[in-house]
């Protein structure tokens, strides 16, 4: 019964690739987010959606397109996959816009 | 340019003792104010979170302090243990006006020894 689950853990991938992250959140929450953690463990957020609408969008390469298919599910699809890609991307839900954030585990990316 | 700055950036500690990292923010739009703790291979995890309205918060072994007027914030873990080491991140957010964006200080890894 994990609150917020992202598939796969793992991924492990070469460059100019298109892969998809795809995240879950049975906390029944209304916003959910993809953040985004370099090799210094920096976090920066990258979209955030309440409702299935997109509400925050940072400067992200066109890349990268996150898609809401329902409030319980956030999907990151990345194309074209570049070195500086590899990160660990994290997916994380809050009750309502403002409430406390709830992260998954984390999809560490690697591109060869 | 940083918006959160955390530090420092690594500390040890002997358990049983006191942990101590420290955060400041420019914004003045900031007002929500939590703390996240984070395992290897984990995910960050809520520790403890302040508003502006209060300067002191406290859970257990573990306290914010807050300065508004200085424009910094900090987390204290009284009587460390093994267990409480993991990287430690501080963030800030506006709470109010519709968008939670989570500002995040870069980190700071705890080791406390035993």
């Amino acid at each position: 019964d994990t609150a917020v689950s992202q598939t796969p853990k793992y991924l492990v991938t070469q460059m100019g690739n298109d892969k998809s992250i795809k995240c879950e959140q049975n906390l029944g929450h209304d916003t959910m987010y993809w953040y985004k953690q370099d090799s210094k463990k920096f976090l920066k957020i990258m979209f955030s959606y309440n409702n299935k609408e997109l509400i925050i969008n940072e400067t992200v390469p066109n890349r990268f397109s996150p898609k809401s298919p329902d409030k319980a599910h956030l999907n990151l699809h990345i194309n074209s996959l570049e070195l500086g890609d590899s990160a660990v991307y994290f997916c994380a839900s809050s009750p309502k816009i403002g409430g406390p954030q709830h992260f998954g585990d984390g999809t560490r990316l690697s591109i060869l | 340019q940083q918006q959160v700055k955390q530090s420092p950036q690594s500390l040890i500690v002997q358990k049983g003792g006191i942990s101590i990292i420290n955060c400041a923010y420019e914004n003045t739009a900031f007002d929500y104010f939590p703390w996240y703790q984070q395992f290897p291979g984990k995910g960050p995890a809520l520790l403890i979170a302040i508003r502006p309205d209060v300067s002191e918060k406290k859970e257990g072994r573990f306290t914010i302090s807050f300065n508004k007027s200085a424009k910094q914030f900090s987390l204290h873990i009284m009587d460390s243990q093994p267990g409480d080491s993991a990287t430690y991140f501080c963030a800030a957010s506006p709470f109010s006006g519709g968008y939670n964006k989570l500002i995040f200080g870069a980190g700071t890894r705890l080791a406390v020894h035993p």
